[in-house]
């Protein structure tokens, strides 16, 4: 079954305090991975996909990394506005459909 | 550009009535997904329109239904409501099956 776990469930950093957020899945047969930003009641904002092991994707403070089991968002220096849940996804196919299988999300809170 | 909408914003229903929460896609895309998501979770997964038709579907039971028009915006239609069912129903739209899906807002649903 399409699993997706994500690390830790919530972190709190100062500003400026760089730091790694974690996402491990298994799937049958990757097709892609998913990072979205999520504010409190609103909807998962989209940021990066990842296809294949050994790419990295970058957006003002934040990279994200792909290895064969897991992926990575590194966020540098952040700031309060960066702080959000971060979810992970990764494509799965139900009889033709995409859908995505995210993973609970990590709260981060980031402290001026 | 318009993204995607969701109506109505918030909703409070009674154990066993029936409700519709509408959606309208980005301009381009043809892919509806509608996901559930409970407080502290991820979205899960409900099921997929594409060109007017169910193109896969969750571990949702049949009280959870939908439809696609020819402008492809979409409705999500749950029936005889139980408390569970309370959460923030997300819709994504897509340019096509296999690629990113983008979120609108959410419509909070609360069942008493």
């Amino acid at each position: 079954e399409d699993q997706v776990t994500q690390s830790p469930e919530a972190l709190r950093l100062q500003e400026g305090e760089s730091s790694s957020l974690n996402c491990s899945y298994t799937v049958s047969g990757l097709r892609g991975l998913f990072w979205y930003r999520q504010d409190p009641g609103k909807g998962p904002e989209f940021l990066f996909t990842l296809y294949s092991a050994g790419e990295e994707k970058e957006k003002e403070r934040l990279k994200a990394t792909l290895t064969k089991k897991e992926s990575f968002l590194h966020i540098t220096a952040p700031k309060p506005e960066d702080s959000a849940t971060y979810l992970c996804a990764v494509q799965a196919f139900i009889r033709g459909a995409q859908k995505l299988v995210f993973g609970q999300g990590t709260r981060l809170t980031i402290n001026p | 550009e318009t993204g995607v909408t969701q109506s109505p914003t918030h909703l409070i229903k009674t154990r066993g009535q029936q409700v519709t929460l509408r959606c309208s896609s980005q301009s381009g895309h043809n892919t509806v997904s509608w996901y559930q998501q409970a407080l502290g979770q991820g979205p899960q997964f409900i099921f997929q329109y594409y060109r007017e038709e169910e193109n896969g579907r969750g571990n949702f039971p049949p009280r959870f239904s939908g439809l696609q028009f020819p402008n492809y915006s979409s409705e999500l239609n749950v029936n005889a409501l139980e408390l569970d069912d309370s959460a923030l129903y997300l819709c994504a739209s897509s340019p096509g099956r296999y690629n990113e899906q983008f979120f609108g807002p959410g419509t909070r649903l609360t069942v008493l």
